[in-house]
């Protein structure tokens, strides 16, 4: 069995600051981990991907996330955050089947103020 | 250009009324999945497809049936549907099975059942 816990419903930053978004899994087995990003009334786009080869991913558009086997985390994290990046962002895990099947949290709101 | 395509992207219909929200991918991938995303769940997994003729349950399959006759497309019916199944549906695909491998989704179908 696998699941994920997005730790926060809503993040709001102000543009400039930085940027974490927390996530915690739960696997029997060694996951692969993606971050996804959906933009207001869009479909989904990939952010990065880890799939056991470096622990720290680095994504599109300056983010990037690292996995931490001892803490089962998997932390998005941004240095300075841009309007642009309002979105709602969700962590997902796959592997607990050995296929292809997603595990999705709940999703995060990142709000980000002028 | 590559890419998973859905239709209609908006439906509203009622109660009873049979339905079918068709995908399309022109990547020649293998896998093919529905989702439902709900607000404050995340994105739940309904059906998923591992190659033509090939389907198998998500975690959410009641009221939903799919095909895959064509490895191309893989519609979502829905023979009776009901007020509860009022949501946002995505179509994703991926070239291979394999848990670490990138799923790729569609725009979106917002259906609403009166």
């Amino acid at each position: 069995a696998q699941s994920v816990t997005q730790l926060d419903s809503h993040v709001s930053v102000s543009e400039g600051t930085p940027v974490l978004l927390r996530c915690n899994y739960s696997s029997s087995y060694s996951p692969s981990l993606f971050w996804y990003v959906q933009h207001p009334n869009k479909g989904l786009q990939l952010l990065l991907k880890y799939t056991s080869a470096a622990t720290l991913v680095k994504g599109i558009n300056g983010f990037e996330a690292e996995f931490k086997k001892s803490e089962t985390s998997f932390h998005l994290t941004k240095p300075s955050a841009h309007m642009s990046d309002a979105a709602e962002y969700f962590c997902v895990v796959s592997g607990a089947s050995g296929y292809s099947t997603l595990t999705f949290g709940k999703g995060t709101m990142l709000l980000v103020s002028p | 250009e590559a890419q998973v395509t859905q239709n209609p992207r908006y439906l509203i219909t009622v109660t009873g009324k049979k339905l079918t929200v068709t995908c399309s991918q022109n990547m020649n991938h293998e896998y093919m999945s529905w989702y439902r995303q709900d607000p404050g769940l995340g994105l739940r997994q309904i059906y998923y497809s591992m190659n033509v003729e090939v389907t198998d349950k998500g975690d959410v399959p009641e009221g939903y049936k799919v095909s895959r006759k064509e490895k191309r497309n893989f519609p979502l019916i829905l023979e009776s549907p009901s007020p509860n199944q009022t949501s946002l549906y995505f179509c994703a695909s991926s070239l291979g099975v394999g848990f670490q491998e990138t799923q790729y989704f569609g725009p979106g179908t917002r259906l609403l059942v009166l």
